[in-house]
């Protein structure tokens, strides 16, 4: 089966870095996405990783580990707005494409 | 100029009534979903349509059955509503289902079964 485990809360300070993350169990792994949900919004989309290493998109980044099973959402000079849901989903083959969701975390930034 | 809309926002009914949830996305995609998310925001995976025709089909009861008209409709009808129905459902659309990483959500439905 697949499985993704991602911690259920994280806080952080206003200007800190927090980094959120992702460890997933699965076959025929393709690759690992995140996803921002605000309170009473929609999921959207973030970055997607296939290959191993660190794609950055402005504040955010993503990390992926293969070998590890493992990815993370790093996001810098936090923002009172970055408060929100944050979702790995994974993306895999199994005699179809798939992306199943995570649990997600909750991000609590503080002033 | 919406890229997926969802109808309605909001749906409040009672037990047993069969209710319908509309989707339209107007970004060409092929690929579209339903999501169900639950008071834990767990966001589960309920159906995929790619160009009309069904390719994922989760456990889900048979009391929802999904409706695609057309590759840029995806609709939702659910039979005798129960209360464990009540989450937000999402409907989403990706590029074609290889491209199922980079998926576009609606607004949402938020079903609530008194």
């Amino acid at each position: 089966g697949q499985s993704l485990e991602q911690p259920s809360e994280v806080t952080a300070v206003e200007g800190a870095i927090v980094q959120i993350n992702c460890t997933y169990q699965t076959s025929g792994f393709y690759g690992l996405s995140w996803y921002q949900q605000h309170d009473g919004g929609a999921p959207t989309f973030l970055s997607y990783n296939a290959l191993d290493g660190l794609e950055e998109t402005g504040r955010f980044s993503s990390f992926l580990s293969r070998s590890d099973s493992y990815g993370y959402l790093l996001l810098q000079e936090l923002q009172m707005k970055d408060s929100a849901s944050y979702f790995c989903a994974v993306r895999s083959y199994t005699g179809g494409f798939k992306t199943i969701f995570g649990a997600g975390t909750r991000l609590f930034v503080k002033a | 100029d919406t890229a997926v809309s969802q109808t309605p926002k909001y749906l409040v009914t009672q037990m047993g009534n069969d209710k319908s949830i509309k989707c339209e996305q107007n970004l060409g995609h092929d690929t579209m979903y339903w999501y169900k998310q639950d008071s834990k925001k767990f966001l589960k995976i309920m159906f995929s349509y790619n160009n009309k025709e069904l390719i994922i089909n989760e456990t889900v009861p048979n009391r929802f059955s999904p409706k695609s008209p057309d590759k840029a409709h995806l609709n939702l009808h659910i039979n005798s509503l129960e209360l464990g129905d009540s989450a937000v459902y999402f409907c989403a659309s990706s590029p074609d289902r290889e491209n199922s990483y980079e998926q576009y959500f609606g607004p949402g439905t938020r079903l609530t079964v008194t």
